[in-house]
């Protein structure tokens, strides 16, 4: 079956502007993670959701940041107002419930020029 | 949360065993010791977990120390396509702490 899939596999965008990342997971898995990886070092986690709620956003760097899954499934990573520093590769997980296997999508490179 | 620590970098003839170490002294009695494997330009991939006892699968082993403060990942016949960076995790409450990794290079 499908994996997890993320879209764009690229962003390049100015400072200032607004990006959004997007994330399919596996069908059937309720929970779905982000993290942020920059280069050299391992993913750093940001926040992740079972169903529609948040259940642990203290990753988030700081407001700039938010991150949605209306309906249970696709989630949007949201950043207002890009930094340089934001650039890095987004990746987003799903597992079949909390605390299973999560299965990695290939990620969305930023670049904030 | 706990904390992991491995080297940096190792090195592994094709073909022969990869060991993988990794030192976890603070996890609690309820967490998971999860590796992962990263390689270039793709997401993370799951290898194998345990709590307690020692897992097999058809990936690699693992070994943890009977007093959980270390453990070791075990690719039984490494190849070229094993090259990657694996990550040793404590999970803690669905938060998977990265770390920075072993770079593992399989030479031939």
């Amino acid at each position: 079956g499908a994996g997890v899939s993320q879209t764009p596999s690229n962003k390049v965008t100015e400072k200032g502007k607004y990006v959004e990342l997007r994330c399919d997971p596996i069908s059937g898995h309720t929970a779905l993670y982000w993290y942020r990886q920059s280069l050299g070092q391992g993913p750093e986690f940001l926040i992740y959701f079972q169903g529609t709620g948040a259940a642990d956003d203290s990753g988030l760097p700081n407001d700039r940041f938010f991150a949605v899954r209306p309906e249970g499934s696709v989630s949007t990573l949201k950043i207002q107002r890009t930094e340089r520093g934001d650039s890095a590769v987004y990746l987003c997980a799903s597992s079949l419930s909390m605390g299973d296997e999560q299965f990695f999508g290939p990620g969305t490179r930023l670049t904030v020029l | 949360d706990a904390k992991t620590t491995q080297p940096t970098s190792m090195d592994c003839a094709e073909g022969r065993a990869a060991n993988l170490p990794c030192n976890h002294s603070t996890i609690s009695g309820n967490e998971y010791v999860y590796w992962y494997r990263q390689i270039h330009s793709q997401g993370p991939q799951y290898i194998i977990h345990g709590l307690k006892n020692n897992e097999t699968n058809e990936m690699a082993s693992l070994i943890i120390t009977e007093d959980r403060k270390s453990s070791t990942l075990i690719l039984p016949h490494a190849t070229l396509r094993d090259t990657a960076v694996y990550y040793c995790i404590v999970y803690n409450f669905n938060k998977f702490y990265f770390g920075s990794g072993t770079k593992l290079n399989v030479k031939p």
